[in-house]
């Protein structure tokens, strides 16, 4: 079946680092790749949506200078978290879509943010 | 806009018994609907979805989910718990194939002895 890698699975930084997490499909081009956000005991949250190749579309209230998203080829997207703050800690997951394949969206394990 | 709505933040159940995880949801066309289970620190597995065929969707570790457009129901049922079954459920949803997936807020499912 479809696998999405996502690495690292934990990170600890200081506070006005960054941090680039990143999301790899392994064995299918992904053209469209999704990253959430969940805080603790809640649901998951879109932050942005990335297609190959293009600009990522972030959702209203995301800001896209802190939450850098980048999509250069077919199997990896990366989100990177400017100027980490201790508000950005959280749990972040992506996601990929197969390519023609119906409705099929595989997720990361995660990464677990804790900023410092 | 599509949603989803996840009734009960939390179930209890004994081993054995009926597991029954409810959601309703909210879509302008005919939606794309999926449960997925999540685990501790872990991410998301696909337990089912439904994409228009058979109404009745089977899925992993025997749960199946009934898809019923006259309630705007998708609930989530397994016949018998198991304990490995503790978990946090989510119900989503997708108004066309591609599109991101919309989450519930989540059902806590705990299963005693």
């Amino acid at each position: 079946g479809a696998v999405v890698s996502q690495h690292p699975s934990r990170v600890i930084c200081k506070s006005g680092t960054s941090v680039k997490i990143e999301c790899r499909s392994l064995d299918f081009q992904a053209t469209t790749m999704f990253w959430y956000r969940q805080f603790p005991k809640q649901s998951l949250m879109l932050m942005a949506t990335s297609n190959e190749g293009s600009k990522a579309t972030y959702e209203q209230g995301v800001e896209k200078d802190k939450f850098l998203i980048n999509h250069a080829s077919l199997t990896l997207s990366t989100l990177t978290v400017t100027s980490a703050h201790p508000e950005d800690s959280s749990f972040y997951i992506c996601s990929a879509r197969e390519q023609d394949r119906d409705s099929g969206y595989t997720f990361g394990s995660g990464t677990r943010l804790t900023v410092v | 806009a599509q949603s989803v709505t996840q009734l009960g933040s939390h179930v209890s159940v004994s081993e054995g018994a009926l597991v029954l995880l409810r959601c309703n949801y909210s879509s302008s066309v005919p939606p794309y609907l999926f449960w997925y289970v999540q685990y501790p620190n872990q991410g998301l597995q696909l337990l089912l979805k439904y994409t228009s065929a058979a109404t009745l969707v089977k899925g992993i570790n025997g749960f199946e989910a009934e898809f019923k457009k006259s309630e705007t129901s998708f609930h989530l049922t397994k016949p018998s718990a198991h304990m490995s079954d503790a978990a946090e459920y989510f119900c989503a949803v997708s108004d066309q194939a591609g599109t991101a997936l919309i989450f519930g807020k989540g059902t806590t499912l705990s299963v005693s002895s």
